[in-house]
């Protein structure tokens, strides 16, 4: 079975500062998909970054970017110029391509504090 | 489109308590997803259906939980009766099967069982 690990339960970043989230994950499978997830307190589930993992160019979004790592199964999460409206928790998760195998299993999260 | 519409937003409840909970996938979403979260575990897929049909229900905790999807547009999670371990926050999220990497959320119902 798939796993996902977040080894940081908190992590604090200044404002306009860059900060690196750490995600591992554990699979058999060749063909994936891998996701950042970002929860307000509003409790909303936001998509913030994916990855296919047959793609060895890592995924961009504005201040978001990732470094994938496929053979290391690490698959973390730079912010960059950090702004208030980032304080969150993030959630890594795992998709199979399987069509048997549909659901995300996320990581326990980290929560980000932006300081200003 | 108006997203995953889940009600009610907050329940408060008190043990042994029948609690229902809905959801509205998006229109034309043909997947939808019932997650549990919590500080302890995190979130954890309760069940999943595909086409209106149960695919895996290996998440679901006990015999106390049940969940259906009568058509297309709306989806229960009922627990009956209810206990104070129950006491999470419940998502439901929807996606086109075919596109397994868009998965869309609710926000989500907070449940507090007294």
């Amino acid at each position: 079975a798939q796993t996902v690990t977040q080894s940081q339960p908190e992590m604090s970043v200044q404002e306009a500062e860059t900060v690196t989230l750490s995600c591992t994950y554990d699979t058999s499978e060749s063909d994936y998909y891998l996701f950042w997830y970002k929860q307000p307190p509003s409790r909303q589930m936001i998509l913030v970054i994916r990855q296919e993992a047959y793609k060895q160019q890592n995924a961009t979004e504005n201040r978001f970017s990732v470094n994938f790592q496929k053979a290391a199964k690490s698959f973390s999460l730079k912010i960059s110029d950090s702004q208030l409206g980032d304080a969150a928790m993030y959630f890594c998760a795992y998709r199979s391509v399987r069509r048997s195998q549909g659901n995300l299993i996320f990581g326990k999260g980290t929560k980000l504090s932006v300081k200003p | 489109d108006a997203g995953v519409i889940q009600s009610p937003r907050h329940e408060v409840t008190e043990m042994g308590q029948e609690v229902t909970l809905r959801c509205k996938p998006i229109s034309g979403h043909n997947s939808l997803f019932w997650y549990r979260q919590t500080m302890m575990r995190g979130l954890e897929l309760l069940i999943y259906f595909n086409n209106n049909v149960p695919i895996d229900d290996s998440g679901m905790p006990e015999d106390r939980f049940s969940a259906k999807m009568p058509n297309a547009s709306f989806s229960t999670l009922k627990i009956q009766p209810s206990e104070p371990r129950d006491s999470a926050v419940y998502f439901c999220a929807s996606s086109f099967r075919q596109d397994v990497e868009k998965l869309f959320f609710g926000s989500g119902t907070q449940l507090s069982v007294l």
